[in-house]
C-alpha cells in the first residue's frame, strides 16, 4: 500500500513553455502533498506544501507564480512550471502523507526529470 | 532550528562488508527519525523509521537506533550487497509534517 504515482517521469520542453507534473496517491487519501526539487548530487529542497482544497504554502525563496500548485482532491496534486527556463531544469519529486496516526510518514513518487532547452 | 547532519560520501565498500552511515540531528521537541533510500533515477523510498528514544527501526537487514542522548540515528547493515548501492538520506519530522533531510550519503558496493 501507500503508492504514489508521479507523471511524467521525464519531460523535455522548449524555453518559455509550461509543464504540468501530476502526483497521485493510488491507494490512499492524502491530506497533504509536498513538492521537492533536487539538484544533482544534492539533497531534497522542499518547495511547497499543499493541502486539499486550500492554497499551497510555499517555502521562502520559491516563486509561487512560477511554480503553480493545485491540490484539487485528496488523491491528486499538480505542479505547473510556468514559462520554463533552462535554470528550471531539475528533478522534481512529490510526496504524500496519510491521514490519521501515520500522518508524519511521507511516501514519495518516482520523480520527474525536467529538461528545458 | 531543526537540522540533520550526515557523513559525506561516497562510502565505498566491498560486498559483504559492514556498513555504518552516521547521522546526527538537532531538533526542538521530540522528532521522528527516518532513513530513506534513493536508487539511481528514482524517487525516495522509506527504508526505516523510529518515533521515540531507544526505538530501533529495521528493514531489509538495515538497522538504526534512535539515541536521544547522542542525538544520533546511525544506519548499519552487517553485510552489504551490490544492490544496496544507492543514496541514503537521514531525515527528521517534528510532528508538523515537514521533513528535514540530510544531504545524503552515496554508497557504492563493489563485487
Amino acid at each position: 500500500g501507500a503508492v504514489v504515482s508521479q507523471h511524467p517521469s521525464r519531460v523535455i520542453c522548449k524555453s518559455g513553455t509550461s509543464v504540468k507534473i501530476e502526483c497521485r496517491s493510488l491507494d490512499f487519501q492524502a491530506t497533504t502533498m509536498f513538492w521537492y526539487r533536487q539538484f544533482p548530487k544534492q539533497s531534497l529542497m522542499l518547495m511547497a506544501t499543499s493541502n486539499e482544497g486550500s492554497k499551497a504554502t510555499y517555502e521562502q525563496g520559491v516563486e509561487k507564480d512560477k511554480f503553480l500548485i493545485n491540490h484539487a482532491s485528496l488523491t491528486l496534486s499538480t505542479l505547473t512550471v510556468t514559462s520554463a527556463h533552462p535554470e528550471d531544469s531539475s528533478f522534481y519529486i512529490c510526496s504524500a502523507s496519510l491521514q490519521g496516526v501515520a500522518k508524519n510518514i511521507q511516501y514519495f513518487g518516482a520523480g520527474t526529470r525536467l529538461s528545458v532547452l | 532550528g531543526n537540522s540533520v547532519t550526515q557523513m559525506e560520501g561516497p562510502v565505498t565498500l566491498s560486498e559483504e562488508a559492514f556498513l555504518t552511515i552516521n547521522c546526527t540531528y538537532t531538533a526542538t521537541g521530540y522528532p521522528s527519525l527516518f532513513w530513506y533510500v534513493q536508487y539511481p533515477g528514482e524517487g525516495l523510498q522509506l527504508l526505516l523509521k523510529a518515533t521515540k528514544a531507544d526505538d530501533k527501526g529495521s528493514n531489509k537487514g538495515f538497522e538504526a537506533t534512535y539515541r536521544k542522548e547522542t542525538t544520533s540515528f546511525h544506519l548499519e547493515k552487517g553485510s552489504v550487497q551490490v544492490s544496496d548501492s544507492a543514496v541514503y538520506f537521514c531525515a527528521l519530522n517534528t510532528g508538523f509534517q515537514k521533513l528535514v533531510f540530510g544531504t545524503g550519503t552515496r554508497l557504492l558496493v563493489s563485487p
